[in-house]
Formats: C-alpha cells, sequence, structure tokens
C-alpha cells in the first residue's frame, strides 16, 4: 500500500507569493490533516478535512486554507507569503473514524519564503 | 484550548539506560495520547498510543503511563539503542478532537 505522498518536496518563494502543496493520502483514508513543523516549536496544527469538509482548525491567520476533493487528495494553500511562513509542511492520512487517531505522515513540503 | 508542554527538551543517555520523557497538558476532556517518533530528516511516525480509560500500556522496550487526576503522561523506552535516537513527540488530543503536540524531546543514545 502507498504511502502518504507530498508533492512538490521543496518550494522556494518570495514574500507576497502564493503558494499550493499537494497531499494524497493513503488509499481508503478519509481524512487529512496540515501541520507546520518548525525547529523548536513542534507540529503545530493547521486543519483537518473528513469527507471534503473541514472539520477542524488551528490557530494561523486567513491566509492559510486548504481543501479536499472526493478521492480524499488535498491541497493547502498560503497566500501573501511572509518570512515566517518557512517551515516544513506535513499532512497526515488517517481512517478518520476518529478525528485524530493513528496518523500516517508525508514526507512533507519544505519551504523557504526569501 | 488544549496546551501540552513536554520535558526534557534534549536527553543524552548511555546505550542500556532507560529513558523517561514526560508531557502535561490543560483540557481535561483530553482522551487520546500518542506518542510519535521522528529520526532525522523523516517523517513522524506513532510508536505508541494511550486511551483516558487505560493507565498504562506497553510495547515491547516502550510504555506509556498516564495520569489523569494529574493530567501528565510520561513515554518510557528500556534497554535504549542507537537506533532510539530520534525526536520524540507527545500529543494530546483536546476536547474538539484536535490534536495538540508538545515541542518535542531529542532524544540521543550514546553507545
Amino acid at each position: 500500500k502507498a504511502g502518504v505522498t507530498q508533492t512538490p518536496r521543496y518550494l522556494i518563494k518570495t514574500r507576497g507569493q502564493q503558494v499550493t502543496l499537494s497531499c494524497s493520502p493513503i488509499s481508503g483514508h478519509r481524512s487529512v490533516s496540515w501541520y507546520q513543523q518548525t525547529p523548536g516549536q513542534g507540529l503545530q496544527f493547521l486543519f483537518e478535512y473528513f469527507s471534503e469538509t473541514q472539520r477542524n482548525k488551528g490557530n494561523f491567520p486567513g491566509r492559510f486554507s486548504g481543501r479536499q476533493f472526493s478521492n480524499s487528495r488535498s491541497e493547502m494553500n498560503v497566500s501573501t507569503l511572509e518570512l515566517g511562513d518557512s517551515a516544513l509542511y506535513l499532512c497526515a492520512s488517517s481512517l478518520g473514524v476518529a478525528t485524530n487517531e493513528k496518523l500516517f505522515f508525508g514526507s512533507g513540503t519544505q519551504l523557504s519564503v526569501l | 484550548g488544549e496546551n501540552v508542554e513536554q520535558h526534557p527538551s534534549t536527553l543524552s543517555v548511555q546505550e542500556g539506560d532507560s529513558a523517561v520523557i514526560k508531557c502535561t497538558y490543560s483540557d481535561s476532556a483530553s482522551n487520546y495520547f500518542p506518542w510519535y517518533k521522528q529520526e532525522l530528516g523523516k517523517r513522524p511516525q506513532l510508536i505508541i498510543d494511550i486511551r483516558s480509560n487505560v493507565g498504562e500500556k506497553k510495547d515491547q522496550r516502550i510504555a506509556v503511563t498516564l495520569n489523569k487526576t494529574a493530567k501528565h503522561f510520561s513515554l518510557h523506552i528500556t534497554e535504549t539503542q542507537p537506533e532510539d535516537s530520534a525526536v520524540y513527540f507527545c500529543a494530546a488530543s483536546d476536547s474538539w478532537g484536535k490534536l495538540q503536540f508538545g515541542a518535542g524531546t531529542q532524544v540521543v543514545v550514546t553507545p
């Protein structure tokens, strides 16, 4: 069974631009969560989607948005990029029976904002 | 919302010794507590989890204990090996079902 796939693996953007990250969950998993990882800050929860609906949301500004498609694939968008948005963005999928149990993480997208 | 504190931030142990990582949480309604291990350059992976109706769970050399009254839970690794070197994250599920992670503990096992 293929694992969680995130594309692209690396991204370099400049301030003010926008970016879209993609996540393909494990086949059969209906929940996709997104996390921001920065050194010393651990994993900060962005949002979670289940059956194309946002089920939970973290404390990030509205510049961060996401969506989920009918095949459970998810995208995350960040508009008007700031230097502080530089981070590793991880998505995780789960069966989704319970919101957040037994997450399987992707390898992440490393975003650098210059 | 939920707040999870994790200590220590770094932990150096001799191979064969035990390692203990402690986490506290703030939301008394939290009911699910997983631990993830992230090796350098790799993705986080679930190593063990516990629900609030269980006080202790063990899987080979790792165990997790939960004290609901004190709102803290701990990861115990016995007979540490070099492959245990990694960053370990605790997490707690808040009353809304959101998973809040601790800041992580860098464990270094020296031969």
